[in-house]
């Protein structure tokens, strides 16, 4: 039974179109994340939920948008697709917002054609 | 500002060849520093936290530690299996974010 399961797996659209990658943990966590991994492996942040609650929200451009309908689901909703939104976009989720300990679904491949 | 580098980018051994890879930080009141695991095509996967200086973990063939500007992670004996990118970050205490760097990529040959 994977603990934090992300879908799709792989993800190919044209510029332009809306797409939404869904994630959901089992884990019975507090805490979830959504992650931006470049092509030179970076991990950036992007949001963070604490019980449906925003808590962090970087500097990205507003075309992303997370929604959390429980505490068990955390999706991404991408208007708009640009070339440079091409990259692994990783779930995780973790207890609580400390963060101590993250686990990581197996990640979405997005490339914008 | 808070920052992680890792050394090297890649590290190439022959199986049984000892070795370590280094994580350098900065932060703002340290409240953790955290080794993951990440094998090709799959998330990050916990292996160690460490909270303070002169503090180790181990785990089979790794053993992490931590001093107050940088952690090492010791690869004793590895194997062909080891092979991963292995990835540092660290939190600090003025938000509950993580600072990841860009990993090092080991490739261990049998």
């Amino acid at each position: 039974d994977t603990a934090v399961s992300q879908t799709p797996k792989y993800l190919v659209t044209q510029m332009g179109n809306d797409k939404s990658i869904k994630c959901e943990q089992n884990l019975g966590h507090d805490t979830m994340y959504w992650y931006k991994q470049d092509s030179k492996k970076f991990l950036k942040i992007m949001f963070s939920y604490n019980n449906k609650e925003l808590i962090i929200n970087e500097t990205v451009p507003n075309r992303f948008s997370p929604k959390s309908p429980d505490k068990a689901h955390l999706n991404l909703h991408i208007n708009s697709l640009e070339l440079g939104d091409s990259a692994v976009y990783f779930c995780a989720s973790s207890q609580d917002q400390t963060g101590r300990r993250q686990y990581f679904g197996a990640g979405t491949r997005l490339s914008v054609l | 500002e808070d920052q992680v580098t890792q050394s090297p980018e890649a590290l190439r051994l022959q199986e049984g060849e000892s070795s370590s890879l280094n994580c350098s930080y900065t932060v703002s009141g340290l409240r953790g520093l955290f080794w993951y695991r990440q094998d090709p095509g799959k998330g990050p996967e916990f292996l160690f936290t460490l909270y303070s200086a002169g503090e180790e973990k181990e785990k089979e063939r790794l053993k992490a530690t931590l001093t107050k500007k940088e952690s090492f992670l010791h690869i004793t004996a590895p194997k062909p299996e080891d092979s991963a990118t292995y990835l540092c970050a660290v939190g600090g205490d003025s938000n509950y974010q993580l600072i990841w760097g860009a990993g090092t990529k080991l490739i261990i040959k049998p």
